[in-house]
């Protein structure tokens, strides 16, 4: 089945730095990303959607300046959270789909893990 | 707004044990249901899906049955082993959008 990975699976900063996450569709190509945040024994939320070469689309409620997404290749999006805070520690999980379509099937990366200090 | 409710977990079984995992759905419309599974250090994985009211979604020996006048989505296997240890997620998405919306999941256990 398709593959899709996160890089890097944990990371620790320090509150005020940026912290980018990638993701990738390593046997596909994947024309929309989808980026989700899950807090402890919560729902996945979707933050945001990307298309490959456009902007990418927010959900109500998440601050684009804050969770830049940039999806420049069909098989790269990376997520770069900026001036990070502790409130923003979570857990963060990619999803890519190869096509468009009705299909719904999105294939899941393995998530990230972020704590801000 | 669309919603997932699906019981808290964890639930602990011994190898061969009947499981069910209930979940319920409030939704306008006629949505698509799903059941997703997660391994340990796994992405989500689409388990089975269903995608109009009575439908049957089927894998692994995992069933669900879409269910419109009680609004769940049940998903059950006869017979569980040591390898369906995993944490379950249902979700819904209405027709022809990208999103989903997820439950929280819920952790099972299988202990031989």
């Amino acid at each position: 089945g398709a593959v899709v990975s996160q890089h890097p699976s944990w990371v620790i900063c320090k509150s005020g730095t940026s912290v980018k996450i990638e993701c990738r569709s390593l046997d596909f190509q994947a024309t929309t990303m989808f980026w989700y945040r899950q807090f402890p024994k919560q729902s996945l939320m979707l933050m945001a959607t990307s298309n490959e070469g456009s902007k990418a689309t927010y959900e109500q409620g998440v601050e684009k300046d804050k969770f830049l997404i940039n999806h420049a290749s069909l098989t790269l999006s990376t997520l770069t959270v900026t001036s990070a805070h502790p409130e923003d520690s979570s857990f963060y999980i990619c999803s890519a789909r190869d096509r468009p379509g009705t299909s719904h099937e999105q294939f899941f990366g393995p998530g990230t893990r972020l704590t801000v200090l | 707004g669309d919603s997932v409710t699906q019981m808290e977990g964890p639930v602990t079984l011994s190898e061969e044990a009947f499981l069910t995992i209930n979940c319920t759905y409030t939704a306008t419309g006629y949505p698509s249901l799903f059941w997703y599974v997660q391994y340990p250090g796994e992405g989500l994985q689409l388990l089975l899906k269903a995608t109009k009211a009575d439908d049957k979604g089927s894998n692994k020996g995992f069933e669900a049955t879409y269910r419109k006048e009680t609004t769940s989505f049940h998903l059950e296997k006869g017979s569980v082993q040591v390898s369906d240890s995993a944490v379950y997620f249902c979700a819904l998405s209405q027709y022809n959008t990208d999103k989903l919306i997820f439950g929280t999941g819920t952790r099972l256990q299988v202990f031989p």
